[in-house]
């Protein structure tokens, strides 16, 4: 079965420091894997997708996220933050093997202040 | 293109109300995805169409819910009756239909059953 976790309900930084949101996956075979982001009241927003090759991702709006194949760990990585940067982020995993269906995690606020 | 459609943005309604949730899917996508929102459970996937047949409808809730998608750009998410535990944020998403495609969500409908 295919799981994600991401162990923090929220993440503090200050404008300007780099951030990062964790993200921990388990599939059974190899992954697909993706960041969403959503700004109060709208839908999810794709930032960036790991499907093969580097393990350094870069996406949308200066993010990007590391695949650890052997920590089973997709962080997502800003070397600046923006207060507007402050959101709600979502990991997901789509296993090979599991079809069209993501699953996501449970989400982290993110708090950038100035 | 305009995105993934969905109508209406807001719905206020009494218990035991019929609600119906529209959604169009970005034009050549083939795959349809609901999900729904709450504080409490998350985003949850609801049921997922492959070039309109359901493929998976583990997600809903009970038989007051049901989901249609008649052809390849609309399909219906229906409450009948409406509980107020049914009150949260719908989305739908699509997606081409490949496991390492994307799925671009929509902006949601806001449900509140009274």
């Amino acid at each position: 079965a295919q799981s994600v976790a991401q162990p923090e309900d929220q993440v503090n930084v200050a404008e300007g420091n780099p951030l990062t949101v964790k993200c921990t996956y388990s599939v059974s075979g190899n992954p697909y894997l993706f960041w969403y982001v959503q700004y109060p009241n709208r839908g999810l927003q794709f930032l960036l997708k790991y499907i093969t090759g580097d393990n350094l991702v870069k996406g949308s709006y200066g993010f990007e996220a590391e695949f650890n194949k052997s920590q089973t760990s997709f962080h997502l990585k800003k070397p600046s933050a923006l207060v507007s940067d402050s959101a709600l982020y979502f990991c997901a995993v789509r296993d090979m093997l599991g079809g069209n269906k993501l699953v996501f995690g449970a989400g982290t606020i993110l708090r950038v202040k100035s | 293109d305009a995105g993934v459609i969905q109508s209406p943005r807001h719905e206020v309604t009494e218990m035991g109300q019929e609600v119906t949730l529209r959604c169009k899917p970005i034009s050549g996508h083939n795959s349809l995805f609901w999900y729904r929102q709450t504080m409490m459970r998350g985003l949850e996937l609801l049921i997922y169409f492959n070039n309109n047949v359901p493929i998976d409808d583990s997600g809903m809730p009970e038989d007051r819910f049901s989901a249609k998608m008649p052809n390849a750009s609309f399909s219906t998410l229906k409450i009948q009756p409406s509980e107020p535990r049914d009150s949260a944020v719908y989305f739908c998403a699509s997606s081409s239909g490949l496991p390492q495609e994307t799925q671009y969500f929509g902006p949601g409908t806001r449900l509140l059953v009274l």
